[in-house]
């Protein structure tokens, strides 16, 4: 079956550095969303992306969708303590009358104030 | 506007029993899931339902059963309990189209089985 590869699987960062994070997949995806997790609630959509190439940004996070289909990257600039959580990464595969998104194993991120 | 609710937020089991959890979403979205969190596996589809009175297997469906109550209401159970069961759980809602849409979680409900 499909599979999403995220990286990284964790960052320690300090305050203030921008952080990236991608997906790759050997499988070509018609949506990519990214979502944050913090910790004891549930993921929370940041940014959904619907066409090769599209760069969307939501405030200090900016997430691109791959030319190729296969990969998609959120950027974080200037952290902030508040950005410490999982991060997962979400592909659809094209053609699917089912809709089922298959899920990255997350990147955990750390922000030392 | 609640979203997703899932209940209960906690639950202990002994191995070999039963339990149900709830989960109802207020946003008349027609699709729900149910998934499983684990340490290092990430979200791991159980089952969903892509319209009222329909239900399908995920990646993860052994041990578990699921109604698809009204449009509101998708309750996953677990008929005898088992320690590989310990888990998080989500449900979860689609807004938007089965193939372009984006999913809307609930809180969570961690299982205990010992």
């Amino acid at each position: 079956g499909q599979q999403l590869n995220q990286s990284p699987q964790s960052m320690f960062i300090q305050e203030g550095e921008d952080v990236s994070m991608n997906c790759t997949s050997s499988s070509i995806f018609n949506t990519w969303l990214w979502y944050k997790q913090d910790p004891g609630e549930g993921p929370v959509l940041l940014i959904a992306l619907y066409k090769a190439g599209e760069l969307t940004s939501n405030g200090r996070l900016t997430a691109q969708f791959g030319i190729t289909r296969k990969d998609s990257f959120l950027n974080i600039s200037a952290s902030i303590p508040s950005d410490v959580g999982i991060y997962f990464c979400a592909g659809r595969v094209g053609g699917g009358s089912q809709g089922n998104l298959i899920f990255g194993k997350g990147t955990k991120l750390s922000v030392k104030p | 506007n609640a979203g997703v609710t899932q209940t209960p937020k906690f639950q202990v089991l002994k191995t070999g029993q039963s339990m149900t959890l709830q989960c109802a979403q207020d946003m008349n979205h027609n699709s729900m899931y149910w998934y499983r969190q684990d340490p290092g596996m990430g979200l791991r589809l159980i089952y969903y339902s892509a319209s009222e009175g329909t239900t399908d297997k995920g990646e993860v469906p052994n041990g578990y059963n699921v109604s698809r109550l009204n449009k509101r209401e998708f309750s996953l159970r677990l008929e005898s309990a088992a320690p590989s069961q310990t888990s998080v759980y989500f449900c979860a809602s689609l807004m938007g189209p089965t193939n372009t849409g984006e999913l809307f979680f609930g809180e969570g409900s961690r299982l205990t089985v010992l």
